[in-house]
């Protein structure tokens, strides 16, 4: 059974500060790593997406992937209570770039 | 661009009847899903489609069912309906861009079989 593992939260984190959210997956084939963000009572919108092992950053977040460790992670510089929502991992299924499996998501608090 | 459509947002069933909650994209996306999401999961993929007159089973497909006549449109049919399938529904799109398969969400179906 193919696996995406978050933790549940909430993750409670000050306004301004670095919040950290981990994601890990079973399937050692898959190739690319997703993050969304889904506000509550609305569908998922994509914030990046990665493929290859080290980090890729797009404005204030920054993705990390490390294959090895079957570990991908999500980091959000000056949080902003915007910020607040939950937070979903998929991963795609090796040798179907396109199927995904989810993770439950974690669900973040930005404080002001 | 509208992008991903779904109507309708909110629909009450009856436990036995049936409905379809359709699902239209704009953005000429070769492939489209239907997902569930239950309070607290993930999503899981109900039927996806590759393409016009191609479609195929995903984790959860008991009790629905799905057709693609046309690239824009992708309805799922719900037969006799049943108090587990009270879920929120999304359907979504994605384009092959280099190898990387981004899905474009609809705003969803909350659906509630009572």
């Amino acid at each position: 059974q193919k696996e995406v593992e978050q933790n549940s939260g909430p993750l409670s984190v000050p306004e301004g500060a670095i919040a950290s959210l981990n994601c890990t997956y079973s399937d050692r084939g898959s190739q690319s790593f997703f993050w969304y963000r889904q506000y509550s009572g609305k569908s998922p919108e994509l914030i990046m997406f990665i493929y290859s092992n080290g980090d890729k950053e797009d404005g204030r977040f920054t993705a990390q992937l490390n294959k090895a460790s079957q570990y991908v992670s999500l980091l959000i510089r000056d949080s902003q209570p915007s910020d607040s929502a939950t937070y979903l991992c998929a991963v795609n299924i090796m040798d179907s770039n396109y199927q995904l499996i989810w993770g439950a998501g974690t669900k973040l608090i930005i404080k002001p | 661009n509208a992008g991903v459509t779904q109507t309708p947002k909110f629909r009450i069933l009856k436990i036995g009847q049936s409905m379809t909650l359709q699902c239209t994209q704009d953005m000429n996306h070769n492939y489209m899903y239907w997902y569930r999401q239950d309070p607290g999961m993930g999503l899981k993929l109900i039927y996806y489609s590759v393409g016009a007159g191609i479609t195929d089973k995903g984790e959860v497909p008991n009790g629905y069912n799905v057709s693609r006549s046309t690239t824009e449109d992708f309805p799922l049919r719900l037969e006799l309906a049943a108090p587990s399938q009270t879920s929120v529904y999304f359907c979504a799109s994605s384009l092959p861009g280099q190898g990387i398969y981004e899905q474009y969400f609809g705003p969803g179906t909350r659906l509630t079989v009572t």
